[in-house]
């Protein structure tokens, strides 16, 4: 079992849409969390964290639930150009350094 | 520089030849990773440098590669010997903080290709 898991989708929306997804990680000491997008042969780039207490950024939501081990990301109102990868981040926290990344959920929003 | 600077941007590689990738990160950036991506999943860490020291190698998948960042600043990741199975994308990031919990900002990234 991979130590960050994602559905892969594919998610095909359409515009306007709003669209979840969902992460899971299973070492308990994480204590970072993030989301990346990933556009198709690009660098991945950071999209936000992902506090406790659950934080907006506009358009995107992000939760996290400790004790379920489970992070989400909601993206309202969907835009054409939200089509990309998304990717599941958790970090140890400590002077590891290491982040874990997920495989991605590939997201296509259509006109 | 404005952000991390990987090069080359392509190579490719007859299996068994030695290759060089470099990366110039973000100035100041105290902390440096590199990261291998297969196509079709998730970056997999190689290794994490503070400054000029290499705190974790861990996730370098055998004895023909090897990090170094020399004076804190550029870093080189060298694989020896290379393989069809190192062929994928290479990527450097960078994080201001010794603290990791800041998020990375990555390179384009170096895409290997071994023939």
């Amino acid at each position: 079992r991979k130590e960050v898991e994602q559905d892969p989708g594919p998610f095909n929306v359409p515009e306007g849409a709003t669209v979840a997804f969902n992460c899971t990680y299973s070492n308990s000491a994480s204590q970072s969390f993030f989301w990346y997008r990933q556009d198709c042969r690009k660098e991945p780039k950071l999209l936000m964290s992902v506090y406790s207490s659950g934080n907006e950024d506009g358009r995107f939501t992000a939760q996290l639930n400790r004790a379920s081990q489970y992070i989400s990301l909601l993206i309202r109102d969907s835009k054409l150009s939200d089509s990309a990868t998304y990717l599941c981040v958790v970090n140890r926290g400590t002077n590891a350094g290491k982040s874990t990344f997920g495989d991605g959920t590939t997201l296509t929003v259509k006109p | 520089g404005a952000g991390v600077s990987q090069s080359p941007r392509y190579k490719v590689a007859k299996r068994g030849q030695d290759v060089a990738l470099r990366c110039d990160p973000i100035s100041g950036h105290v902390s440096l990773f590199w990261y291998q991506q297969a196509l079709g999943q998730g970056p997999e860490f190689l290794t994490y440098f503070q400054n000029e020291a290499q705190l974790d190698k861990s996730g370098l998948p055998s004895d023909r590669f090897f990090a170094e960042r020399p004076e804190g600043s550029v870093s080189t990741l060298k694989i020896q010997r290379t393989q069809q199975e190192d062929s994928a994308v290479y990527l450097c990031a960078s994080s201001s903080a010794r603290d990791p919990n800041y998020g990375y900002t990555f390179g384009s990234g170096t895409r290997l290709t071994v023939v």
